[in-house]
């Protein structure tokens, strides 16, 4: 069964801290893996998209990484800020298909 | 560029009342369309998807439909809402072609009361 399990569930760190964020799947075969991120009541914007051959991808303080023989990736944000609070969710999705599998997202809070 | 609108931001309604929530894109052609429902600390849940006018999916059995009037238009809908329809919507488009970018609108969301 295709699933994407994140961790860990909620997070909180200080502002100006780094953390990351840790995202396991069973999707075959593989396509692509995206991280999102989502403020409260919006829409998930996305952060980074990467294919099988891509093993790190970063979008300013946010860097991700992609092991495809693990089927592990990671989602590392440097000097946290307050504006980094928000739920980021991994997403992956099979070859040959437009359907993507949702993880269930890690919730981060910065505070002062 | 292409933009992705959806509306209302929030609505609250009665129990046994219709529904009609609409998505638009601009700036693309022939998008494929999506609902997603997320609900409280779960993941998101793809309701339909579409690859054309006319053209819908349904993922899970539910209370609520979809239609695509138009190419860029994505509408869903049901004709009688229940509590557990209550809910954050969202709609996104993606042009279809793998590893290309996945939109999200801004979501609605939706009381049931």
């Amino acid at each position: 069964k295709n699933q994407v399990e994140q961790s860990p569930q909620s997070l909180i760190i200080l502002e100006g801290k780094n953390c990351t964020l840790q995202c396991n799947y069973t999707v075959s075969p593989f396509s692509n893996l995206r991280w999102y991120k989502q403020d409260t009541g919006r829409g998930p914007v996305s952060l980074t998209i990467m294919t099988f051959s891509e093993n790190t991808k970063s979008n300013g303080r946010y860097t991700a990484t992609l092991d495809a023989d693990t089927k592990q990736s990671s989602l590392h944000i440097t000097a946290s800020q307050l504006s980094d609070s928000a739920s980021y969710i991994c997403v992956v999705s099979a070859r040959n298909t437009d359907k993507l599998i949702f993880g269930t997202g890690t919730r981060l809070q910065v505070f002062p | 560029s292409q933009t992705i609108h959806q509306w209302p931001a929030t609505l609250v309604q009665p129990v046994g009342s219709p529904l009609s929530l609409e998505c638009t894109v601009e700036g693309t052609s022939n998008p494929n369309l999506y609902w997603y429902r997320q609900a409280a600390g779960r993941g998101l849940q793809l309701l339909f998807y579409s690859v054309g006018i006319g053209q819908i999916s349904s993922e899970v059995p539910q209370n609520l439909s979809a239609s695509r009037p138009q190419d860029r238009q994505f509408i869903l809908s049901s004709k009688k809402l229940l509590l557990s329809d209550s809910g954050f919507y969202l709609c996104a488009w993606s042009s279809g072609r793998v590893n290309y970018g996945y939109t999200f609108g801004s979501g609605t969301r939706l009381t049931v009361v």
